[in-house]
């Protein structure tokens, strides 16, 4: 089983729409969760930091987090052509002082 | 603030020869990570530095790469003896231990080195 899990997609909706972007993580004690946006050839770039269960908001990004599931996504809402990227889960999990990352979703919006 | 800086962006190189990445982080960051992207895939950590020590290194992590953090500043990452199966994007990141989250902070990222053997 990988660490941090996601479906690599590409998940396609249309503009203007909910694009929703799931992860798992095994390690059950993990502390803290990234959304990373990745654009082709280029570096990842926080979006999004989550710790505690629940929601957080900011702006168009939603991000959730269910530590009994061990499940973290991430909602975008009102989705632009600009949104299309590979979305990238990191987890920091216990006694590790760097992050693990999934594979990454690829999202498509259509325009 | 200029963000993390990696050189050179491109490098092109032949199987056996060595290679050499620089990375500077942000200037407050004490705490700096190497990792490598293949397409398709997310970051795999390699090695971890706090100041100028090195306290984590991956398995991935073979006896032909090594890398420095000197006076806790920038870092290089040196692959000796490339393979082709070292072509891959390298990415340097850098946190603030100070920023209240601890390990918990989240990391920034350099544009990264892509690295092609020949």
């Amino acid at each position: 089983q990988k660490e941090v899990e996601q479906n690599s997609g590409p998940l396609s909706v249309p503009e203007g729409a909910i694009a929703s972007l799931n992860c798992t993580y095994s390690d059950r004690v993990s502390q803290s969760f990234f959304w990373y946006r990745q654009y082709s050839g280029k570096s990842p770039e926080l979006i999004m930091s989550i710790y505690s269960n629940g929601d957080k908001e900011d702006g168009r990004f939603t991000a959730q987090l269910n530590k009994a599931s061990q499940y973290v996504s991430l909602l975008i809402r009102d989705s632009q052509p600009s949104d299309s990227a590979t979305y990238l889960c990191a987890v920091k999990g216990t006694g590790r002082r760097a992050l693990t990352f999934g594979s990454g979703t690829r999202l498509q919006v259509q325009p | 603030d200029t963000g993390v800086s990696q050189d050179p962006r491109h490098k092109i190189t032949k199987r056996g020869q060595n290679v050499t990445f620089r990375c500077d982080p942000i200037s407050e960051h004490n705490r700096l990570y190497w990792y490598r992207q293949t397409l398709g895939q997310g970051p795999e950590f390699l090695t971890y530095f706090q100041n100028e020590a090195q306290l984590e290194k991956s398995r991935l992590l073979s006896d032909r790469f090594s890398a420095e953090r000197p006076k806790g500043s920038f870092s290089t990452l040196e692959i000796q003896r490339t393979e082709q199966g070292d072509s891959a994007m390298y990415l340097c990141a850098s946190s603030s231990f100070t920023s209240g989250l601890g390990y918990n902070s989240p990391l920034h990222f350099g544009n990264g080195t892509r690295l092609t053997v020949t």
